[in-house]
């Protein structure tokens, strides 16, 4: 199948800082790519949708000058946490579905942020 | 937008059959979701059902899917202690193709 990886797997910063997260399609185009965001012990939930040449949309309740997004090529969507604070710790994960069958999405591994 | 959830904790025995629930609100999902989260670790697929279906099989997992119920169920057979994880099911909006996706279950294996 597909495959999905996130960059970095972990990151520890310190509060203020601000932290960038890449996410890569490896072996096909992804006009459209997913973030959620996984506190501890709870679901995933849909933090916006990525898409290529265009703004991000955002789910109701998420910041977008916080959580910056930017789909700059078909293969790479990035997500920046800015002024990050301890707050924003959580495991922060990313998808993309299959264009062709577009009946499946695959993950990235996640990236576990804390913040100190 | 859809609205899933699962019972929270399951226990088994090694070699009994698991049987995860979940339920949603969302009719117009056009498929339906397993997935599977070790602990620290990502999302793996397990299975999936369009929704113009009521069963798949596939070697020990059987989905069940009860339209008229809203309600879908996971079955895992001759449970193992490396099946103990966190399951989610999850369902997509028609359309929008990024997925909702329930509380998740814990599962634990005791052996």
């Amino acid at each position: 199948g597909a495959v999905v990886s996130q960059h970095p797997s972990w990151v520890i910063c310190k509060s203020g800082t601000s932290v960038k997260i890449e996410c890569r399609s490896l072996d096909f185009q992804a006009t459209t790519m997913f973030w959620y965001r996984q506190f501890p012990k709870q679901s995933l939930m849909l933090m916006a949708t990525s898409n290529e040449g265009s703004k991000a949309t955002y789910e109701q309740g998420v910041e977008k000058d916080k959580f910056l997004i930017n789909h700059a090529s078909l293969t790479l969507s990035t997500l920046t946490v800015t002024s990050a604070h301890p707050e924003d710790s959580s495991f922060y994960i990313c998808s993309a579905p299959d264009r062709v069958s577009n009946n499946e999405q695959f993950f990235g591994p996640g990236t576990r942020l804390t913040v100190l | 937008g859809e609205d899933v959830e699962q019972s929270l904790f399951l226990s088994v025995r090694e070699g009994d059959s698991s049987v995860i629930n979940c339920t949603y609100t969302d009719s117009s999902s056009t498929y339906l979701y397993w997935y599977k989260q070790e602990p620290g670790a990502g999302l793996q697929l397990l299975t999936y059902i369009f929704s113009n279906m009521d069963m798949k099989q596939d070697q020990r997992l059987t989905v069940l899917l009860n339209k008229k119920d809203k309600h879908l169920s996971l079955r895992i057979a001759d449970t193992q202690t490396g099946d103990s994880a966190i399951y989610f099911c999850a369902g997509a909006d028609t359309g929008r193709r990024a997925l909702t996706f329930g509380s998740g279950t814990r599962l634990q294996v005791q052996p």
